[in-house]
């Protein structure tokens, strides 16, 4: 049975760092990319973090840029998002979800995030 | 602010349809593949549509999905209650990277009457 369990959420101070993990089980890990996907209260899905499957390329969303670091482990299965400078609107649920082939190729790009975890709370208030 | 917008809700009656569209411009929806995301707050997302209109094997063919130009729609057929959920548009957008970032939909909530 595939799974994506992602773990580390917590309360935390504005300014402070949180690292959040996501675990994978049941397929090889190392065919997919891997993104992560946060939802805030009463509010929309926001893309945030992509990591290819070879660790090669890595994007960020504006709102995280400069203060959010993805990275992941294939020998664990794993992709981490470590942040840093944490403000209130980095509260929301985090997730992360696969992708079997992000790509882009003569101007038109392609991938589907296929399946997700159930998702992290990560609170920041003083 | 979200490049794609979608309609913030629509309803319908049990076994009626509805449709859910997702405008956006050349940059995202008219040159990339559009996907589809079920989403009940506090579950994990399910992806519903691939590729623009492909279904993933699990996913009941009540749903489908199109694309013109700079516009996607999904539909729903023969609406169910358990289809009650958020809906969004998900796509590339390459006016924001070389390599293009993903971007959602505002989001579309069904409520079934």
């Amino acid at each position: 049975e595939r799974r994506l369990v992602e773990s580390g959420g917590a309360l935390a101070q504005p300014g402070e760092s949180l690292r959040v993990s996501c675990e994978a089980s049941g397929f090889t890990f190392t065919s997919y990319n891997m993104n992560w996907v946060r939802q805030a209260p009463g509010k929309g899905l926001e893309w945030i973090s992509f990591v290819s499957s070879d660790n090669s390329r890595v994007e960020y969303a504006d709102s995280v840029k400069g203060r959010f670091t993805i990275s992941r482990d294939n020998a664990r299965n794993s992709v981490y998002l470590q942040m840093n400078s944490l403000r209130g609107e980095d509260t929301a649920v985090y997730y992360c979800a696969r992708d079997p082939e992000a790509f882009c190729s003569g101007g038109s790009c392609h991938g589907r995030l296929d399946f997700w975890g159930q998702g992290t709370q990560v609170t920041v208030s003083s | 602010q979200s490049l794609l917008a979608q309609p913030p809700s629509v309803s319908a009656a049990p076994g009626q349809k509805v449709t859910i569209s997702c405008s956006g411009s050349s940059s995202n929806i008219e040159n990339n593949d559009v996907c589809w995301y079920q989403h009940l707050p506090g579950t994990a997302p399910k992806l519903l549509i691939y590729d623009d209109s492909e279904r993933p094997s699990e996913i009941p063919d009540r749903f489908s999905a199109s694309k013109s130009g700079t516009s996607a729609t999904l539909a729903i057929a023969g609406l169910q209650s358990d289809d009650e959920a958020d809906y969004y548009c998900g796509t590339w957008d390459s006016s924001l990277s070389e390599g293009g970032l993903y971007v959602f939909g505002t989001g579309t909530r069904v409520t079934v009457l």
